[in-house]
């Protein structure tokens, strides 16, 4: 059965204080892995789309990485206005078109 | 650009009660969604459209009916309400591009059955 796994649930960070956000998968041959943020209250907003393993995104003080089985957000010198939740979603090659999501990482960024 | 809308924002319906949550987008993308996502659960896909006229079952169907007649609109109905579709209902929008790109989210529905 296909299946992701985010790590770790919360996470909190000292502004500038860089770290990585961990997202597992189980698929059935990948056709792609995406990124989303989630604000409180509002929906998932695209962040980064990983087709192969080797393959790496960056966007200001986020970069992506996937390997054949899972893939990292890494965040360098975060600020507060990065708290956020962050979701890891995976398109599998038998899945039509069925995204599966993750249950997120809830990041907290203090000033 | 609208990107994709969303109403109602909030709703409060009883056991067996039905209701229409709708869902449109501007953008001409061939496939829709929908997804609940409850807490410590992720998003959950409900049912999925790749045009028009055209729609399948996702990974928690069961309750939920859609339709898709036109290209912008997929509503999402619920036949008869349990308290275990409360929830934050989320539609989105995607062109099929290598299977279906990036999707956008509209600001989501929050549903409480009473």
């Amino acid at each position: 059965e296909d299946q992701v796994t985010q790590s770790p649930e919360a996470l909190r960070l000292q502004e500038g204080e860089s770290s990585s956000l961990n997202c597992s998968y189980t698929v059935s041959g990948l056709r792609g892995l995406f990124w989303y943020r989630q604000d409180p209250g509002k929906g998932p907003e695209f962040l980064f789309t990983l087709y192969s393993a080797g393959e790496e995104k960056e966007k200001e003080r986020l970069k992506a990485t996937l390997t054949k089985k899972e893939s990292f957000l890494h965040i360098t010198a975060p600020k507060p206005e990065d708290s956020a939740t962050y979701l890891c979603a995976v398109l599998a090659n038998t899945g039509g078109f069925k995204t599966i999501f993750g249950a997120g990482t809830r990041l907290f960024v203090k000033a | 650009n609208a990107g994709v809308t969303q109403t109602p924002k909030f709703q409060v319906l009883k056991t067996g009660q039905s209701m229409t949550l709708q869902c449109a987008q501007d953008m001409n993308h061939e496939y829709m969604s929908w997804y609940r996502q409850d807490p410590g659960m992720g998003l959950r896909l409900i049912h999925y459209s790749v045009g028009a006229g055209i729609t399948d079952q996702g990974e928690v169907p069961n309750g939920y009916n859609v339709s898709r007649s036109t290209t912008e609109d997929f509503p999402l109905r619920l036949l008869s309400a349990a308290p275990s579709q409360t929830s934050v209902y989320f539609c989105a929008s995607s062109y099929i591009d290598r299977g279906i790109g990036t999707q956008y989210f509209g600001p989501g529905t929050r549903l409480l059955v009473l």
